[in-house]
C-alpha cells in the first residue's frame, strides 16, 4: 500500500482479555518496527524485524507481549492478559531496508484503552 | 551506541515567533539526522532529514534544521509559528548499525503556540 495501515485505530478491552494489533507495512519494506507511546511520553521501542532474520525482542516489556511477522509483511503485536498500564498508542512503522538512513515510515498507531 | 537529548521537553511560544528545538546527539561518526513531527492523535511525519553535505537542511512545512558537528547539535528551526505547528517534535540519529540500533529517537519536545 501507499502508507504503513494499523488497525484498529482505537481499542477498548477489559483487564485480563488478549488484543491484537495488526500492522500491515509498505510494500517492499523489509525492515518493521513496533513502539509504544504512553500519554506524553516519548517512543518505547519494543521489537523490529528486518527480513528473514531473527527478530529483535529486547524492547517487549513482559511475556505477556509477543510479536510476529508473516511472510516477510504484515505483522501482528499481541498482548495477553492486558493490565492498565498497557493502555497506551502502539505505533508500526516500516523502512526500506536494513540502513538506518532509510527513511522510517510510521502508522497512524493504534489507541489501546484497557478499562 | 549512540543517543538523543532533546533538553526541552515542553516549549510555548506565540504564533508569528521565531522557533529552534534543541537536539544533541552522541555518535562515534557521521550520523544519519531526522526530525520528526507527530499531530495529536497521528502517526510520526517526516519533517527533514541530514546525511551529508550542506549542513543546513530545508524540510516541509517551512522548517530548517543545521548540522554542526562540533556541537553535535541538529536543531530545528522555522522563523514564524503557526498554530498548526504545535506538535510533538522529535529527533532521531540513524547509524550504520543494522537491526534496532539503527535508529534511535530523542524522548520528544512538545510545542505549544499561543495566539
Amino acid at each position: 500500500g501507499a502508507g504503513v495501515s494499523q488497525s484498529p485505530s482505537n481499542k477498548v478491552t477489559e483487564k485480563g482479555k488478549d488484543v491484537e494489533l495488526r500492522c500491515d507495512p509498505i510494500s517492499g519494506h523489509t525492515a518493521l518496527y513496533w513502539y509504544r507511546q504512553s500519554l506524553g511520553q516519548g517512543l518505547e521501542f519494543l521489537i523490529y524485524f528486518q527480513g528473514n532474520s531473527a527478530p529483535d525482542k529486547s524492547g517487549l516489556p513482559s511475556d505477556r507481549f509477543s510479536a510476529e511477522r508473516t511472510g516477510g509483511s504484515v505483522s501482528t503485536l499481541t498482548i495477553q492478559r492486558t493490565q492498565q498500564e498497557d493502555s497506551a498508542v502502539y505505533l508500526c512503522a516500516s523502512r526500506f531496508g536494513p540502513s538506518g538512513a532509510n527513511v522510517l515510515t510510521f502508522g497512524a498507531g493504534s489507541r489501546l484503552t484497557v478499562l | 551506541a549512540q543517543s538523543v537529548t532533546q533538553p526541552d521537553i515542553h516549549i510555548t511560544v506565540s504564533e508569528g515567533a521565531s522557533l529552534e528545538l534543541r537536539c544533541n546527539y552522541s555518535y562515534g561518526a557521521t550520523p544519519y539526522l531526522f526530525w520528526y513531527v507527530q499531530s495529536p492523535g497521528q502517526g510520526l511525519q517526516l519533517l527533514l532529514k541530514y546525511f551529508s553535505g550542506d549542513t543546513l537542511v530545508q524540510g516541509i512545512k517551512g522548517f530548517e534544521a543545521e548540522f554542526k558537528r562540533s556541537q553535535s547539535s541538529f536543531n530545528l528551526r522555522k522563523p514564524s509559528v503557526h498554530w498548526s505547528d504545535a506538535a510533538e517534535y522529535f529527533c532521531a540519529v540513524g547509524a550504520f548499525d543494522t537491526g534496532r540500533r539503527a535508529l534511535t529517537f530523542g524522548s520528544g519536545t512538545r510545542l505549544q503556540v499561543q495566539p
